[in-house]
């Protein structure tokens, strides 16, 4: 059975430009969720998904942007790219709506995206 | 927002030692992960543990959720034990999100 996958795996950007992620989450997974991982920090929640529907935003600008489609894979969108976006993309999948259960809760991360801004 | 803290930041080993790392935090919390990210930046999940004790091989963690602590306690480790690990808690009121600490570096070295 196919992880949480995440594509693409590397990528170089210029200051300015928008960039899309992609993410699958784990058949039968129905919460996809996006952290941002820079360089010597942990990841910091950025989205989580549930059922097509946006549940949480972490503290990112309007140029941070996502969506969840009927298969439940999800694409998040980083605008007018800054030089300090640069950084490690996770998407993370779980079964349910984190805190709905103990067996929806545990989080599945994808191996990630890293991207560059230049 | 929860304030999540792991100690020690850095931790160097020789094959076979035993070690204890920790994760303090601020506020209740309803959902506490351990992960294990390996040199290329996959996150593993090694532990779902928002309460009590919970053992897979050589690792154990310890969650005390009244005092706001977790232990992660690696035994015998091995080289490939290496790379950082990370503590993540669901806030009661806001569990939507995980917070990460900043994690603690464990080199084991041959």
């Amino acid at each position: 059975d196919a992880g949480v996958t995440q594509s693409p795996t590397h990528l170089i950007k210029t200051r300015g430009q928008q960039v899309t992620l992609r993410c699958s989450p784990i058949s039968g997974h129905k919460s996809v969720s996006w952290y941002q991982q820079v360089l010597g920090q942990g990841p910091q929640f950025i989205f989580q998904y549930y059922e097509k529907e946006e549940r949480g935003r972490g503290n990112f600008p309007d140029r941070f942007s996502a969506r969840q489609f009927p298969n439940y894979s999800s694409e998040l969108n980083v605008n007018a790219l800054l030089l300090g976006d640069s950084a490690l993309y996770l998407c993370a999948s779980s079964l349910g709506r984190l805190g709905s259960g103990s067996g929806a809760n545990v989080l599945t991360f994808g191996a990630g995206s890293r991207l560059t801004v230049l | 927002g929860i304030q999540v803290e792991q100690s020690p930041p850095d931790l160097i080993l020789q094959e076979g030692a035993n070690s204890t790392l920790r994760c303090n935090f601020s506020d209740s919390v309803n959902n506490l992960q351990w992960f294990h990210q390996n040199p290329w930046g996959q996150l593993i999940n090694l532990f779902y543990i928002p309460s009590g004790t919970k053992q897979n091989g050589r690792l154990s963690a310890t969650t005390v959720a009244t005092e706001r602590y977790s232990l992660l306690y690696i035994s015998s480790s091995q080289t490939t034990d290496s790379g950082v690990y990370f503590c993540a808690v669901g806030a009661s009121g806001s569990n939507y999100k995980l917070t990460f600490g900043k994690g603690t570096l464990l080199t084991v070295n041959p």
